[in-house]
């Protein structure tokens, strides 16, 4: 089964300029996640879909940071402009929904993230 | 969302039982226990997950407290590839108005586990 799958895997910019991130989930997951992580830390949700509908994006700095799914499936995160300390890993994550009662653990599959540098 | 607690760093010889623990003594009836590690230059992956029972899977085992106030992962032989951060999150079980999970993940720093030949 193939994973969740991220592009670009590293990215270097300079401050205000913009990126987009490219996100395709696992066949089937209607949840998918972004997630920022910077280094040394542990990864923060920025937004969370479920199918093409935005769960929770109370964290995604709405001024430079937009997300959309269109269609339910593949995703794309956009930064502009971007600022120094926008330099983080980007993780793209997908689950089918959580049934514990069905024994569904709802586990995220995680991407290997994309390296953005901004200098 | 409730918080845990955990060490910011062990230390375990290779082939030896490892024990890492957390504090969530916030926890509400509703959450369940996960834990994820995050190998070197990777995303976080799942490791486990219960309620209220002790688990068991090929992975690790994981002991809940009788009062739910805190767990333990229990990797039973560390091998050099078990040496990651590990993340002890709490996950409301309820589901969101979209029929999805309600509960998002949140981690926090985790445990470094370091592995010694």
């Amino acid at each position: 089964e193939a994973g969740v799958a991220q592009s670009p895997r590293y990215k270097i910019i300079e401050k205000r300029q913009s990126v987009a991130f490219w996100c395709n989930p696992i066949s089937g997951h209607a949840t998918l996640y972004w997630y920022q992580q910077i280094l040394g830390q542990g990864p923060k949700l920025l937004i969370q879909f479920q199918n093409n509908g935005v769960v929770d994006d109370s964290q995604l700095p709405k001024d430079r940071f937009s997300a959309e799914r269109l269609k339910g499936v593949d995703s794309t995160l956009k930064i502009q402009p971007a600022k120094l300390e926008d330099s983080a890993v980007y993780l793209c994550a997908s689950s089918l929904t959580h049934r514990p009662g069905q024994g569904m653990a709802g586990e995220l599959f995680f991407g290997e993230g994309s390296r953005l540098t901004v200098l | 969302d409730a918080k845990t607690t955990q060490p910011n760093s062990m230390e375990s010889n290779e082939e030896e039982p490892v024990h890492l623990p957390c504090n969530h003594s916030t926890i509400s009836g509703t959450d369940y226990i996960h834990w994820y590690r995050q190998l070197p230059s990777q995303g976080p992956e799942y490791v486990i997950h219960g309620l209220t029972s002790n688990v068991n899977n090929r992975m690790a085992s994981l002991a809940i407290a009788e009062d739910r106030k805190s767990s333990t992962l229990i990797l039973h032989r560390a091998t050099l590839r078990d040496a990651a951060v590990y993340y002890c999150i709490l996950r409301d079980v309820g589901l969101n108005d979209y029929g999805g999970s309600q509960g998002n993940l949140i981690f926090g720093k985790g445990t470094k586990l370091s592995v010694k030949p």
